[in-house]
């Protein structure tokens, strides 16, 4: 079936700094979405991107959806302690497939 | 602000035993997804539902998972017999209709959190 792969797995940060992480597909996806999971709770929805290049903020957040419809990157920007967590690329291919990635889990240091 | 509602939170169940889980979802919600997610893994869709209807459910381990919607509104998901192998947090989802401006935007529950012993 299909799979998204997402980079990197696991990233340790200093609070304050920026942080890119992105999810890439070997197939054409029509709708990216970039959710968060704290431990124990479900995923909270970020960013939805629907048209390729397309590139929305919501706050320190950062999502575009890539021109070749392959990728998608989420960037966080001056990184704070409740960022911590496990943040999971999603999208929907034109077979109407809908699929998550494995997650990056974000670790920020004091 | 509207929440999808997952019951129990936590479930410990001795294998070959029979577990249920509820999902009520945004009101307005036509579209249902249950989702069962290993540690350290993704979501991985079990069924979908529009309105009372099943639209996909070819993850869905048909043997022992059962799932239904009967009204359309909430619905509940069953394992019988349940196996070690289970032990997982099923998260239910809700979205708008299909076809609706913004129909791919999924909204989560808190989950429930299943231990087979």
């Amino acid at each position: 079936g299909q799979q998204l792969n997402q980079s990197p797995q696991s990233m340790f940060i200093q609070e304050g700094e920026d942080v890119s992480m992105n999810c890439t597909s070997s197939s054409i996806f029509n709708t990216w979405l970039w959710y968060k999971q704290d431990p124990g709770e479900g995923p909270v929805l970020l960013i939805a991107l629907y048209k390729a290049g397309e590139l929305t903020s919501n706050g320190r957040l950062t999502a575009q959806f890539g021109i070749t419809r392959k990728d998608s990157f989420l960037n966080i920007s001056a990184s704070i302690p409740s960022d911590v967590g496990i943040y999971f690329c999603a999208g929907q291919d034109y077979g109407q497939n809908f699929v998550f990635g494995p997650g990056t889990r974000l670790s920020v240091l004091p | 602000e509207a929440e999808v509602a997952q019951s129990p939170r936590y479930k410990i169940t001795e294998k070959s035993q029979a577990v249920a889980f509820w999902c009520d979802p945004i009101s307005g919600h036509a579209t249902l997804y249950w989702y069962r997610q290993i540690l350290g893994q993704g979501p991985e869709l079990l069924v979908q539902f529009q309105d009372e209807s099943v639209v996909d459910d070819s993850q869905l381990p048909k043997d022992r998972f059962s799932a239904e919607r009967l009204k359309g509104v909430d619905s509940t998901l069953k394992i019988q017999p349940a196996e070690l192998g289970d032990s997982a947090m099923y998260l239910c989802a809700s979205s708008l209709r299909s076809g609706t401006p913004g129909a791919y935007e999924q909204y989560f529950g808190p989950g429930t959190r299943l231990t087979v012993t």
